[in-house]
């Protein structure tokens, strides 16, 4: 079965400054891989997706994700951060034929001035 | 406007009583799920549907219900809720399982 590890619990970081937040999956294949973003008291919001192709994505909000098969990686980052970017951010996995994504236990970013 | 709908948003009930918690989407998705977040365990489905009359279980179904009577709507039921069930929940739909999903605004469930 599929796993997902987000190591870091909580992230502090200074507008302006760069973000990256770390995602390690477990599957034998290439799976399909998301970052979510789940502001306060709402839903998760898709940022990214990788499903083939270009290991590097592009996604909505400035971010970007990089797939790295040799390290089991989907790491996301940002260049600048802005302080509406605190929030929580979910990273998941699925795989293809299994109608299951597994989502990592989240990493809060917070945002100080 | 494209939404998955979660009613209510809040609910406080006693142990015992059954509730559902209704779930409606409007861009006619086939896939539809339910999970609960709980601090440090991110979120785990709980049940999972392809199409209408077709459910299946996720990591957690116990003491959990669902139906997929009509395309748009998932209700979630708890036929005797327990305070182990005190979470927030999520409605998802998607396209089709591994798409990406569209979230509803979440369910706070409190059972004392």
């Amino acid at each position: 079965a599929q796993s997902v590890t987000q190591p870091d619990i909580h992230i502090t970081v200074s507008e302006g400054a760069s973000l990256e937040l770390r995602c390690n999956y477990s599957y034998g294949a290439t799976p399909y891989l998301f970052w979510y973003v789940q502001s306060p008291g709402q839903g998760l919001q898709l940022l990214l997706k990788y499903f083939s192709g270009d290991t590097l994505v592009q996604g909505i909000k400035g971010f970007e994700a990089e797939f790295k098969r040799s390290q089991s990686s989907f790491n996301l980052r940002k260049p600048s951060v802005h302080w509406s970017d605190a929030a929580e951010y979910f990273c998941a996995v699925a795989v293809f034929g299994n109608e299951k994504l597994t989502f990592g236990t989240g990493t809060r970013l917070t945002i100080i001035p | 406007e494209a939404q998955v709908t979660q009613n209510p948003r809040y609910l406080i009930t006693v142990t015992g009583k059954k509730l559902t918690v209704t779930c409606s989407q409007n861009m006619n998705h086939e896939y539809m799920s339910w999970y609960r977040q709980d601090p440090g365990l991110g979120l785990r489905q709980i049940y999972y549907s392809m199409n209408v009359e077709v459910t299946d279980k996720g990591d957690v179904p116990e003491g959990y219900k669902v139906s997929r009577k009509e395309k748009r709507n998932f209700p979630l039921i708890l036929e005797s809720p327990s305070p182990n069930q005190t979470s927030l929940y999520f409605c998802a739909s998607s396209l089709a399982g591994n798409s990406p999903l569209h979230f509803g605004n979440g369910t706070r469930l409190t059972v004392t």
